[in-house]
């Protein structure tokens, strides 16, 4: 079992949605990272999240240290926000150098 | 702008051919990272560096080796190219207890 488990794996919306992609995570962390790449680019960083919640334009993302979860919410969707978002996290103590990656998920969104 | 360099956006090589990937970052940062990405298996670490001349293996170092010499160059070297290290090779890196920021990533082709 991966210890970085997102859903869905496949996301299709339409213009305008509210969308939701679920990050669920196994072991202690330092932080979680949500990352997005479009096809054929590198990796964008959108948010390092430790606790609570972060916004930055249409984008939401939060964190539940507790139940070990975080959710991306995008709003009013775009097909610009067309691409593949990745959940990462970044271990706590000696290993905390590494990101273990979920295994992304495709969004599209069509006009 | 901040910015991860890598060399090539695509490369071809043949098989048994000694490859070196090249990583450069303008930051100052510490720790620099090298992934590959596999379709269905998302993103994983080759090795990383946290600091000029010191290394770590990561989850598959098995026919890589790597090379810091410099603060901000970060080289991956396949030793003898294989058919099944054709893959995406990202770089990264950051500074400690920040986010990452990454290359644009090399496509390589092993024939």
């Amino acid at each position: 079992k991966n210890e970085v488990e997102q859903s869905p794996q496949n996301l299709t919306a339409q213009e305008g949605e509210f969308i939701t992609i679920n990050c669920s995570y196994s072991v202690g962390i330092s932080a979680l990272h949500w990352l997005q790449q479009h096809p054929g680019g590198g990796i964008v960083s959108l948010f390092m999240l430790s606790s609570g919640k972060k916004k930055h334009g249409r984008l939401i993302a939060t964190i539940n240290i507790q139940e070990k979860h975080s959710s991306l919410h995008i709003t009013a969707s775009h097909p610009r926000d067309s691409a593949v978002y990745i959940c990462a996290v970044r271990g706590s103590g000696g290993s905390n150098y590494k990101l273990t990656f979920g295994k992304g998920t495709l969004l599209t969104v069509n006009p | 702008d901040v910015k991860v360099t890598q060399s090539s956006r695509y490369l071809v090589k043949r098989t048994g051919e000694k490859v070196f990937l090249e990583c450069v970052q303008d930051m100052d940062h510490e720790n620099m990272f090298w992934y590959r990405q596999d379709p269905g298996l998302g993103l994983r670490l080759i090795y990383f560096s946290y600091d000029v001349k010191m290394k770590e293996k990561g989850d598959i170092p098995e026919g890589y080796s790597v090379s810091r010499e410099k603060k901000e160059r970060f080289s991956l070297i396949l030793e003898s190219a294989s058919t099944n290290q054709t893959s995406m090779y990202l770089c990264a890196s950051r500074q400690n207890n920040y986010g990452y920021t990454f290359g644009s990533g090399t496509r390589l082709t092993v024939v």
